[in-house]
């Protein structure tokens, strides 16, 4: 089966920009995480969706975040405007059931100048 | 709240040698126990996982991991460190309540020849 995709891979942006990272899990997959690090620390939690619904934002770090999964399929985060901050790797993982490992996408790394 | 801690954020091993990757936990609740690794340029890979039921788990790639809820510990281990097991390795603990995976800082590992 093909595995969690993410894309862009990379991207650079200007401080003030807008950016939009998607995630496309493995099909049939009810859950979707978003993850991120930032360079030298942890991997953070930053939400969870079960299909189409927001099951867990906590881990957002402020309104310039924005996450959409429409449909249930695939989801979007955007970050508008982006800041030197955000730059880091961002990944998406999902899984069928809760309590499962997940699978994890490459992540997209972000640099933000 | 829960955290994990993972001791040494670079171990260096012979091949050949013993693989011991230190990892603590604490959690309000029975956790969800897990390690991934991360080769470069890849995503997230997990290893292993204990939910509930035997503490000792075995993992992909020769590596087994023990839960000692004594110690509040679940440490990876590899009797022989193969060249191809450099990378980084991380532990992550989840609330069985709110799925989230909380993740250790994380442990690169490299191995000599």
């Amino acid at each position: 089966e093909a595995g969690v995709t993410q894309f862009p891979s990379h991207s650079v942006i200007e401080k003030g920009q807008t950016v939009t990272l998607r995630c496309d899990p493995i099909s049939g997959h009810d859950n979707l995480y978003w993850y991120r690090r930032v360079m030298g620390k942890e991997i953070k939690f930053l939400l969870h969706f079960v299909k189409e619904s927001k099951q867990d934002e906590s881990g957002m770090p402020n309104n310039r975040f924005l996450a959409e999964r429409t449909g249930g399929t695939y989801s979007t985060l955007k970050v508008q405007p982006a800041e030197l901050e955000d730059s880091g790797v961002y990944f998406c993982a999902s899984s069928p059931r809760t309590g499962d490992g997940y699978t994890f996408g490459s992540g997209t790394r972000l640099t933000v100048v | 709240a829960q955290s994990v801690t993972q001791l040494g954020s670079h171990v260096s091993v012979s091949e050949g040698a013993l693989v011991l990757l230190r990892c603590n936990y604490s959690s309000s609740v029975p956790p969800y126990l897990f390690w991934y690794v991360q080769y470069p340029n890849q995503g997230l890979q997990l290893l292993l996982k204990y939910t509930t039921g035997a503490t000792l788990v075995k993992g992909i790639n020769g590596f087994e991991a023990e839960f000692k809820k004594s110690e509040t510990s679940f440490h990876l281990t590899k009797p022989s460190a193969h060249m191809s097991d450099a990378a980084e390795y991380f532990c992550a603990v989840s609330d069985t309540g709110r799925r989230a995976l909380t993740f250790g800082s994380g442990t690169r590992l490299q191995v000599q020849p």
